[in-house]
């Protein structure tokens, strides 16, 4: 069975950067399609980013180029998204999703305040 | 990129009684390969996004057979028969036909 089990809630200052890791057991990363979600506080999910098979390369939604990298180490079955220059409205619930958004991980919790 | 448009946004039901779910899209959600990438979501209170409908009208495992999809080309329905309180919490429909994915606004079901 596979289960996607992400890092822990972070506190960053504005400016900093942060990165969240989603450990996959069950399966092999490569074997899936890693998509990142967030949820701000209140508010719907939005997607970040993720890798598109048919292109054999990740996709980042407009509204992240330049700010996001999504990784994968392959050695430990773990994939990574990290956001940079980090502002108030980045303070959200990040998600990892797979197997077409079927799975999901817990969550981790960014927190951007001075 | 593709606007998902879900109404209404907030659905109080009575228990046991049904509930529907509208979701619409900017443009036809039909691939080339003929399948219609339209999913939709729970998310309960606290909890993360689960997965109960996949191209359009496919259950995943373990959703009750109270859930059922509908649709086609720019317009779907979730239905619930007969709402229980489990089903609390917000609903999203999301398109993975056009890159990028995108979702809708969400629907909160709560209980009268």
């Amino acid at each position: 069975q596979v289960q996607l089990v992400q890092s822990g809630a972070e506190v960053k200052k504005p400016g900093a950067s942060v990165k969240v890791s989603c450990k996959v057991s069950g399966y092999t990363l490569t074997e899936l399609s890693m998509h990142w979600v967030r949820q701000a506080p209140g508010k719907g999910l939005e997607w970040m980013g993720g890798f598109d098979p048919e292109d054999g390369e990740t996709i980042y939604a407009q509204k992240f180029q330049g700010r996001v990298t999504m990784t994968e180490d392959t050695s430990t079955d773990t994939a990574y998204m990290e956001l940079s220059s980090l502002r108030s409205e980045d303070t959200a619930v990040y998600y990892c999703a797979t197997d077409g958004l079927r799975l999901w991980g817990q969550g981790t919790l960014v927190t951007v305040s001075s | 990129d593709v606007v998902m448009t879900q109404s209404p946004l907030s659905l109080p039901v009575t228990l046991g009684q049904p509930a529907s779910i509208s979701c619409r899209s900017s443009q036809s959600l039909v691939y080339s390969d003929g399948n219609t990438y339209l999913n939709w979501f729970q998310q309960r209170p606290g909890q993360s996004p689960r997965r109960l409908i996949y191209k359009v009208s496919n259950r995943d495992s373990g959703v009750p057979d109270r859930f059922s999809g509908s649709g086609s080309g720019t317009d779907f329905t979730l239905k619930i028969s007969r709402v229980e309180a489990e089903d609390v919490g917000v609903y999203y429909c999301m398109q993975g036909t056009h890159w990028p994915p995108s979702f809708g606004q969400g629907t909160k079901v709560e209980i009268k």
